[in-house]
């Protein structure tokens, strides 16, 4: 088991630029999740899905994020355009819902953006 | 989902167990309590969770009060890599569409040789 893949690791861009974040949950897991941390905010969830429809965007910062889960396998979040405010760690983390109750989440790695 | 209060920070020997405490006073019948760490840099990993039942598996051991308004995660026997911040949660369990974690400030463990 490879566990959650997120990809790039590390991402440096310019102001206005459009980024976009890649995550390869673990297969059979039927919910993904995007986080941001910083040292300010510490974990926020930004947006999950369940069987690939996106369930509560709520914590999704403003029109610029936009997240797209079109297969069990693979999700995006993009930033459009991005600010040097959106610096931080993107972590994706996945799991497998039973009506019996949820065990644990798996994160990726992250991928620590920074915009210059 | 109920809120939680952790101290900020925490020392412990090595070798020696660890006790971190998680109060949960508003904890509802149906919410689970969850602990996940994240080691610097790196990102969370689940610990162990329960409902009312003490649990124990390979990386900790959770122990609920009576009432439940409290737990203990203890890590038997604590190394330097055990040194990571230390997330209480509490969250309905089986609930689609409400399966979103929430975390809060944790508990930074420091381990000491």
């Amino acid at each position: 088991d490879a566990g959650v893949i997120q990809s790039p690791r590390h991402e440096v861009t310019e102001m206005g630029q459009e980024v976009t974040l890649r995550c390869k949950p673990i297969s059979g897991h039927n919910s993904l999740f995007w986080y941001r941390q910083t040292m300010m905010r510490g974990l926020e969830l930004l947006i999950y899905f369940n069987n690939n429809v996106p369930i509560d965007d709520s914590g999704m910062p403003e029109d610029r994020f936009s997240a797209k889960m079109p297969n069990a396998s693979f999700s995006t979040l993009k930033i459009q355009p991005s600010e040097p405010r959106d610096s931080a760690v993107y972590f994706c983390a996945s799991t497998r819902f039973s009506t019996s109750g949820i065990g644990g989440y798996t994160f990726g790695s992250g991928t620590r953006l920074t915009v210059v | 989902d109920a809120k939680t209060t952790q101290p900020p920070s925490m020392d412990c020997a090595e070798g020696r167990a660890a006790n971190l405490p998680c109060n949960h006073s508003t904890i509802s019948g149906n919410e689970y309590v969850y602990w996940y760490r994240q080691i610097h840099s790196q990102g969370p990993q689940y610990i162990i969770h329960g409902l009312k039942n003490n649990e124990t598996n390979e990386m900790a051991s959770l122990i609920i009060t009576e009432d439940r308004k409290s737990s203990t995660l203890i890590l038997p026997h604590a190394t330097l890599r055990d040194t990571a911040v230390y997330y209480c949660i509490v969250r309905v369990g089986a609930n689609f569409g409400n399966e979103k974690l929430t975390f809060g400030t944790g508990t930074r463990l420091t381990i000491i040789p």
